[in-house]
């Protein structure tokens, strides 16, 4: 059974550093994109970004550029999401998902992380 | 940047009603177009891919149509079950876009 296991829920300051992970199992983690999707509070969903484990290739959409870094252990099965500097802004739902065999549509989703920035 | 539009954001119907909902790529996507439900504090499910194919254990009262620009998902009888947010996504490109979302309200 395919899944995707996300690190909990963290709450930080504004400044702070953040690395939030996404294990999968079931499945040859290497040979498949891992998407990162944000949802801010009460809003809908937005494409950070993605990674290829079984070479590291990442793609990050022009909103998010800059702003985070995507990594992945193809040893551990996991792959990443991080911030040098939060910001409140940042407060939101993380996923991640896999693509499916056929295309980039997101087959499995983790269950989500949600991370709040606060002073 | 392709963007995905979908109407209406809002819908309020009855267990039993059929429901459509529709979703516009401001470009050509061929038939690259995922359909997803997300209730609240879950992660989205995936519904359909390519336009029209079922998920494996997706009820069959969900189906999908389009191509080019233009799409819908369509509920054929609301079940309770149903009452949720979904969300389109075109993967013509990477990092595909998805749709504002539709919120299927009890009326």
């Amino acid at each position: 059974e395919v899944q995707l296991v996300q690190s909990g829920a963290q709450v930080k300051k504004p400044g702070e550093s953040l690395k939030i992970s996404c294990r999968g199992s079931g499945y040859t983690f290497s040979n498949y994109w891992i998407d990162w999707v944000r949802q801010m509070p009460g809003k809908g969903l937005e494409s950070m970004g993605s990674i290829y484990p079984g070479d590291s290739d990442s793609r990050y959409s022009p909103s998010f550029q800059g702003q985070v870094t995507i990594s992945a252990d193809k040893s551990i099965s996991t792959a990443y999401l991080e911030w040098s500097s939060l910001k409140a802004s940042d407060t939101a739902i993380y996923f991640c998902g896999r693509h499916g065999i056929d295309g980039d549509y997101i087959n499995y989703w983790g269950q989500g992380t949600l991370v709040t920035v606060s002073s | 940047d392709i963007q995905m539009t979908q109407s209406p954001s809002t819908l309020s119907a009855s267990v039993g009603d059929r429901v459509t909902i529709t979703c516009r790529a401001s470009q050509s996507i061929s038939s690259w177009l995922a359909w997803y439900q997300q209730k609240p504090g879950k992660a989205p499910n995936l519904l359909i891919y390519k336009a029209s194919k079922l998920k494996s254990g997706v009820p069959s009262r969900f189906s999908g149509s389009g191509s080019g620009t233009e799409f819908t998902l369509t509920i054929s009888s609301l079940q309770p079950d149903d009452f949720a947010t979904y969300y389109c996504q075109q993967y013509n490109s990477y990092l595909g876009a998805f749709g504002q979302g539709t919120k299927v309200e009890i009326k």
